[in-house]
């Protein structure tokens, strides 16, 4: 099985920082690999695809980049909204898989 | 507009059944380029995927629970069902019911709102 792991798992910012959470695969998964935002209380909400796609209606201040076992989620200009946790999640083989989270906070 | 809406008890006991219902509307479950799935979070833990049907009858599911898990779908209801056998405290958690449309490719971008399930006698 893919194992994902994403770093750091607490991340301290400030309104207006740019942030980069890393997320690492096991092994080789092109770019078949998804982020999601997750509020506390709330079903998670897709915001890249594709690693590199924006889905449609997210802040184009949310970017992703990276092939093959690494990846980054970028928020450029952290807004007050923005404070939750990220998950990375890969979609490569039969087996899908998420990362552990990385909770964004103040 | 698409919606998913997870429905089933709220408490069931160790080494029983679990099972979970989504209920889709503003599309259809035959729809074979849509993967529907089962996502779950345990209290204060991050998600994992349980896993998904496509083409109606395909399944692929999480290795670590492959041999307790089912996931079906009712055409007639426009439904896909989550079942899970010999539940154990460990499998206490929010299940969300999710699908992933065609050009996302795996990536969930319509989720139920979720359903606490706790295991217990």
């Amino acid at each position: 099985d893919i194992q994902m792991t994403q770093s750091p798992s607490t991340l301290s910012a400030s309104v207006g920082d740019r942030v980069t959470i890393t997320c690492r695969a096991s092994q080789s998964i092109g770019t078949w690999l998804a982020w999601y935002q997750q509020k506390p209380g709330k079903a998670p909400k897709l915001l890249i695809y594709q690693a590199s796609s924006l889905q449609s209606g997210v802040p184009s201040r949310f970017s992703g980049s990276g092939s093959g076992t690494d990846f980054t989620l970028t928020i450029s200009g952290l807004q007050p909204d923005d404070f939750a946790t990220y998950y990375c999640q890969q979609y490569n083989t039969y087996s899908w898989a998420f990362g552990q989270g990385t909770k964004v906070e103040i | 507009q698409v919606q998913l809406q997870e429905s089933g008890p709220g408490l069931v006991k160790p080494l029983e059944t679990l099972s979970l219902t989504c209920t889709v509307s503003g599309d259809s479950v035959s729809s074979g380029s849509c993967y529907w799935s089962w996502v779950r979070q345990s209290p204060g833990k991050g998600l994992e995927w349980i896993g998904y049907i496509y083409y109606i009858r395909s399944t692929n599911y999480n290795p670590s629970l492959e041999s307790r898990v089912t996931i079906s779908v009712d055409t007639s209801k426009n439904q896909f069902s989550l079942r899970l056998d010999s539940v154990t405290a460990a499998d206490t958690a929010v299940y969300y019911c999710a699908t992933s449309h065609p050009g996302t490719g795996g990536g969930f971008d319509l989720w139920g709102q979720g359903t606490l399930v706790t295991v217990s006698s």
